[in-house]
Protein backbone atom coordinates (compact mmCIF):
# COMPACT_ATOMS: atom_id res chain seq x y z
CA UNK A 1 0.00 0.00 0.00
CA UNK A 2 1.19 3.46 -0.77
CA UNK A 3 2.06 5.40 2.28
CA UNK A 4 2.54 9.23 2.00
CA UNK A 5 5.13 10.82 5.32
CA UNK A 6 4.94 14.94 5.77
CA UNK A 7 8.00 14.89 8.13
CA UNK A 8 7.23 17.79 9.81
CA UNK A 9 3.77 18.25 11.86
CA UNK A 10 4.50 21.94 13.05
CA UNK A 11 6.79 24.13 11.47
CA UNK A 12 6.97 28.19 12.66
CA UNK A 13 8.52 30.52 10.38
CA UNK A 14 8.71 34.08 10.76
CA UNK A 15 7.19 36.33 8.10
CA UNK A 16 8.84 36.93 4.63
CA UNK A 17 11.21 34.09 5.14
CA UNK A 18 11.65 31.18 3.33
CA UNK A 19 9.90 27.90 3.65
CA UNK A 20 9.98 24.16 3.03
CA UNK A 21 7.64 21.43 3.55
CA UNK A 22 8.89 18.15 3.18
CA UNK A 23 7.00 15.08 1.68
CA UNK A 24 7.65 11.28 0.67
CA UNK A 25 6.26 8.42 -0.28
CA UNK A 26 6.92 4.97 -1.12
CA UNK A 27 5.68 4.12 -4.16
CA UNK A 28 7.23 5.62 -7.65
CA UNK A 29 5.07 3.61 -10.17
CA UNK A 30 3.13 6.72 -12.37
CA UNK A 31 2.53 8.83 -9.21
CA UNK A 32 0.20 11.76 -9.66
CA UNK A 33 1.46 14.74 -6.58
CA UNK A 34 -1.11 17.01 -4.90
CA UNK A 35 -0.41 19.68 -2.59
CA UNK A 36 -3.88 20.99 -0.67
CA UNK A 37 -3.96 23.78 1.72
CA UNK A 38 -6.55 24.00 4.71
CA UNK A 39 -7.12 27.49 6.21
CA UNK A 40 -9.08 27.27 9.56
CA UNK A 41 -12.80 26.21 9.41
CA UNK A 42 -12.77 25.68 5.55
CA UNK A 43 -12.21 22.46 3.89
CA UNK A 44 -9.29 21.70 1.65
CA UNK A 45 -8.22 23.26 -1.64
CA UNK A 46 -5.75 22.47 -4.17
CA UNK A 47 -2.35 24.37 -4.10
CA UNK A 48 -0.91 22.70 -7.04
CA UNK A 49 -0.86 19.59 -8.84
CA UNK A 50 1.97 17.33 -10.72
CA UNK A 51 0.60 14.61 -13.20
CA UNK A 52 3.54 14.67 -15.80
CA UNK A 53 6.03 16.81 -17.44
CA UNK A 54 8.18 19.28 -16.00
CA UNK A 55 8.90 17.98 -12.53
CA UNK A 56 9.23 22.11 -11.44
CA UNK A 57 5.53 22.48 -10.37
CA UNK A 58 4.01 26.19 -9.75
CA UNK A 59 0.59 26.81 -7.96
CA UNK A 60 -1.49 29.16 -6.25
CA UNK A 61 -0.48 31.75 -3.92
CA UNK A 62 3.18 31.70 -4.78
CA UNK A 63 3.93 28.01 -3.64
CA UNK A 64 5.60 25.26 -5.75
CA UNK A 65 6.84 22.31 -5.64
CA UNK A 66 9.90 20.13 -6.85
CA UNK A 67 9.29 16.03 -8.28
CA UNK A 68 12.37 13.77 -7.58
CA UNK A 69 11.46 10.79 -8.61
CA UNK A 70 14.47 9.28 -7.69
CA UNK A 71 14.50 10.21 -3.77
CA UNK A 72 10.25 10.19 -3.84
CA UNK A 73 9.67 13.45 -2.68
CA UNK A 74 7.48 16.28 -3.91
CA UNK A 75 8.32 19.49 -0.90
CA UNK A 76 6.41 22.60 -1.34
CA UNK A 77 8.62 25.69 -0.87
CA UNK A 78 8.02 29.14 -1.26
CA UNK A 79 10.60 32.01 -1.01
CA UNK A 80 9.03 34.44 1.44
CA UNK A 81 5.75 33.29 2.98
CA UNK A 82 3.02 36.03 4.75
CA UNK A 83 0.94 35.63 7.71
CA UNK A 84 -1.94 34.70 5.87
CA UNK A 85 -0.18 31.94 4.45
CA UNK A 86 -0.79 30.61 8.08
CA UNK A 87 -2.52 26.67 7.38
CA UNK A 88 -2.58 23.08 7.55
CA UNK A 89 -0.42 21.98 4.37
CA UNK A 90 -1.48 18.41 3.02
CA UNK A 91 0.40 16.11 0.28
CA UNK A 92 -1.68 13.35 -1.62
CA UNK A 93 -0.18 10.98 -3.84
CA UNK A 94 -2.53 8.78 -6.57
CA UNK A 95 -1.48 5.61 -7.78
CA UNK A 96 -2.80 2.81 -10.17
CA UNK A 97 -4.70 0.25 -8.29
CA UNK A 98 -7.50 -2.37 -10.15
CA UNK A 99 -8.49 -1.33 -13.61
CA UNK A 100 -8.38 1.55 -14.82
CA UNK A 101 -8.87 3.33 -10.88
CA UNK A 102 -6.45 4.90 -9.02
CA UNK A 103 -5.78 5.55 -5.51
CA UNK A 104 -5.62 8.91 -3.83
CA UNK A 105 -3.63 8.43 -0.21
CA UNK A 106 -3.31 11.60 2.07
CA UNK A 107 -0.36 12.78 3.89
CA UNK A 108 -0.77 13.40 8.17
CA UNK A 109 -0.69 17.36 7.31
CA UNK A 110 1.85 20.17 8.38
CA UNK A 111 0.81 22.91 10.75
CA UNK A 112 2.72 25.84 8.49
CA UNK A 113 2.30 29.28 11.50
CA UNK A 114 4.04 31.99 10.36
CA UNK A 115 4.91 34.65 12.89
CA UNK A 116 5.15 38.32 12.78
CA UNK B 1 -20.15 28.16 -8.86
CA UNK B 2 -18.51 25.15 -8.81
CA UNK B 3 -18.97 23.39 -5.87
CA UNK B 4 -19.25 20.93 -3.11
CA UNK B 5 -21.86 21.13 -0.51
CA UNK B 6 -22.60 19.70 2.80
CA UNK B 7 -25.41 19.82 5.81
CA UNK B 8 -25.02 20.03 8.57
CA UNK B 9 -21.84 21.99 8.70
CA UNK B 10 -21.86 21.56 13.40
CA UNK B 11 -23.75 18.27 14.28
CA UNK B 12 -24.38 17.72 18.20
CA UNK B 13 -25.73 14.03 19.17
CA UNK B 14 -26.28 11.26 21.44
CA UNK B 15 -24.72 7.94 21.29
CA UNK B 16 -26.97 5.59 19.48
CA UNK B 17 -29.21 8.46 17.36
CA UNK B 18 -29.37 7.85 13.50
CA UNK B 19 -27.77 10.98 11.26
CA UNK B 20 -27.54 11.63 7.70
CA UNK B 21 -24.81 13.85 7.10
CA UNK B 22 -25.43 14.80 3.43
CA UNK B 23 -22.87 15.90 0.03
CA UNK B 24 -24.17 17.30 -3.02
CA UNK B 25 -22.10 18.21 -5.62
CA UNK B 26 -22.54 20.41 -9.06
CA UNK B 27 -19.66 19.72 -11.38
CA UNK B 28 -21.17 16.66 -12.78
CA UNK B 29 -18.60 14.09 -11.15
CA UNK B 30 -18.56 10.56 -11.35
CA UNK B 31 -16.27 10.24 -8.43
CA UNK B 32 -17.04 10.85 -4.63
CA UNK B 33 -15.70 10.04 -1.46
CA UNK B 34 -16.12 10.68 2.47
CA UNK B 35 -12.92 11.26 4.87
CA UNK B 36 -12.53 12.00 8.24
CA UNK B 37 -10.12 14.27 9.99
CA UNK B 38 -8.47 13.94 13.10
CA UNK B 39 -5.66 15.24 14.46
CA UNK B 40 -2.28 14.03 13.69
CA UNK B 41 -3.63 11.54 11.19
CA UNK B 42 -4.64 13.71 8.48
CA UNK B 43 -7.49 12.62 6.39
CA UNK B 44 -8.58 8.96 6.32
CA UNK B 45 -10.94 8.08 3.43
CA UNK B 46 -14.55 6.14 4.81
CA UNK B 47 -16.50 5.06 1.35
CA UNK B 48 -15.94 6.31 -1.82
CA UNK B 49 -18.31 5.58 -4.89
CA UNK B 50 -17.25 5.79 -8.44
CA UNK B 51 -20.24 6.11 -10.28
CA UNK B 52 -24.47 5.72 -9.41
CA UNK B 53 -25.14 2.69 -7.37
CA UNK B 54 -21.20 2.20 -6.83
CA UNK B 55 -19.90 1.88 -3.65
CA UNK B 56 -17.03 1.01 -1.98
CA UNK B 57 -15.05 0.69 1.72
CA UNK B 58 -11.99 2.88 2.16
CA UNK B 59 -9.64 2.69 4.98
CA UNK B 60 -11.88 2.93 8.11
CA UNK B 61 -15.47 2.01 6.81
CA UNK B 62 -16.58 0.08 10.24
CA UNK B 63 -19.86 2.26 11.65
CA UNK B 64 -20.55 4.10 8.55
CA UNK B 65 -22.71 3.54 5.55
CA UNK B 66 -23.76 5.28 2.32
CA UNK B 67 -25.33 5.70 -0.94
CA UNK B 68 -25.68 6.96 -4.82
CA UNK B 69 -28.44 7.29 -5.80
CA UNK B 70 -27.89 9.76 -8.30
CA UNK B 71 -24.78 11.29 -9.40
CA UNK B 72 -24.89 14.30 -7.80
CA UNK B 73 -25.58 13.27 -4.06
CA UNK B 74 -23.37 10.89 -2.01
CA UNK B 75 -25.05 11.06 1.94
CA UNK B 76 -23.36 9.70 5.03
CA UNK B 77 -25.61 7.31 7.31
CA UNK B 78 -24.62 6.86 10.95
CA UNK B 79 -26.81 4.13 12.08
CA UNK B 80 -25.55 3.75 15.51
CA UNK B 81 -23.26 7.16 16.47
CA UNK B 82 -20.50 6.79 18.59
CA UNK B 83 -18.18 8.77 20.31
CA UNK B 84 -15.50 7.34 19.02
CA UNK B 85 -16.93 8.65 15.50
CA UNK B 86 -16.72 12.56 17.24
CA UNK B 87 -14.24 13.73 13.96
CA UNK B 88 -14.48 16.69 11.44
CA UNK B 89 -16.06 14.73 7.94
CA UNK B 90 -15.14 16.16 4.58
CA UNK B 91 -17.03 15.46 1.53
CA UNK B 92 -15.13 15.13 -2.09
CA UNK B 93 -15.60 14.76 -5.82
CA UNK B 94 -13.77 14.63 -8.76
CA UNK B 95 -14.12 13.88 -12.41
CA UNK B 96 -12.02 10.18 -11.95
CA UNK B 97 -10.55 8.47 -9.01
CA UNK B 98 -7.09 9.33 -7.79
CA UNK B 99 -7.16 12.74 -9.54
CA UNK B 100 -8.17 16.48 -8.33
CA UNK B 101 -10.39 16.11 -5.64
CA UNK B 102 -12.88 19.56 -4.69
CA UNK B 103 -13.82 19.41 -1.19
CA UNK B 104 -16.68 20.55 0.83
CA UNK B 105 -16.83 22.85 3.97
CA UNK B 106 -16.90 19.93 6.25
CA UNK B 107 -19.32 18.99 9.11
CA UNK B 108 -17.83 18.96 12.76
CA UNK B 109 -19.98 16.10 14.51
CA UNK B 110 -19.90 15.97 18.53
CA UNK B 111 -21.28 12.40 19.71
CA UNK B 112 -21.75 12.55 23.25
Amino acid sequence: AQSVTQLDSQVPVFEEAPVELRCNYSSSVSVYLFWYVQYPNQGLQLLLKYLSGSTLVKGINGFEAEFNKSQTSFHLRKPSVHISDTAEYFCAVSVPSSGSARQLTFGSGTQLTVLP
Amino acid sequence: EAQVTQNPRYLITVTGKKLTVTCSQNMNHEYMSWYRQDPGLGLRQIYYSMNVEVTDKGDVPEGYKVSRKEKRNFPLILESPSPNQTSLYFCASSFVTGYEQYFGPGTRLTVT
